[in-house]
């Protein structure tokens, strides 16, 4: 059974510091991983999508990299600022369900940047 | 922001009572899925479609049914409502092609059963 860990739990650095959040997971044979930012009482927003043939994806400050065979995935931010402050979920699609795309979703980093 | 709507975004029910969630998208996605989000737990699959007409169970598909007889409408119902149930409940989309099933969320409903 896929299990997704994201360590912190929650981080706080002050404004403009590079970051980088950690995503692990336990099998291998993903289809995709998904990054995901989600504020208070709101849903989430999509921010990255590396397909299992990919190392890396860029987005403005933003940057995922997939490691699949060790089973790991990172995302890093530069320049860090105060509106960066949200949880960041990461999400695992398995192979076998590349036909319906379901998700298996960590618990999160809750990032605060402090002015 | 994907065309995905949640009605309603806040409800409170009693035990026992039947509940209907509403998604709906204006995305002509093929996959829609419901899951629910309670702390300690995260984000966890209930139920999802791949069509019209065409749905199946994810992990915690226990007390929950659903139905989809339009590609833009996917109803999540709780049959009889128990205090376990009180949670948020976020629907998404997904379409295959070019970005691989990339997953949009809509702005959830939060639910609490008394």
């Amino acid at each position: 059974k896929q299990e997704v860990t994201q360590i912190p739990a929650a981080l706080s650095v002050p404004e403009g510091e590079n970051l980088v959040l950690n995503c692990s997971f336990t099998d291998s044979a993903i289809y995709n991983l998904q990054w995901f930012r989600q504020d208070p009482g709101k849903g989430l927003t999509s921010l990255l999508l590396i397909q299992s043939s990919q190392r890396e994806q860029t987005s403005g400050r933003l940057n995922a990299s997939l490691d699949k065979s060790s089973g790991r995935s990172t995302l890093y931010i530069a320049a860090s600022q105060p509106g960066d402050s949200a949880t960041y979920l990461c999400a695992v699609r398995g192979e076998g369900s590349s036909n319906t795309g379901k998700l298996i979703f960590g618990q999160g980093t809750t990032l605060q940047v402090k002015p | 922001d994907a065309g995905i709507t949640q009605s309603p975004r806040h409800k409170v029910t009693e035990t026992g009572t039947p509940v209907t969630l509403r998604c709906h998208q204006t995305e002509n996605h093929r996959y829609m899925y419901w899951y629910r989000q309670d702390p300690g737990h995260g984000l966890r699959l209930i139920h999802y479609s791949y069509g019209v007409k065409d749905t199946d169970k994810g992990e915690v598909s226990d007390g929950y049914s659903v139905s989809r007889s339009k590609t833009e409408d996917f109803l999540l119902t709780l049959e009889s409502a128990t205090s376990s149930q009180t949670s948020v409940y976020f629907c998404a989309i997904s379409e295959s092609g070019r970005v691989g099933y990339e997953q949009y969320f809509g702005p959830g409903t939060r639910l609490t059963v008394t």
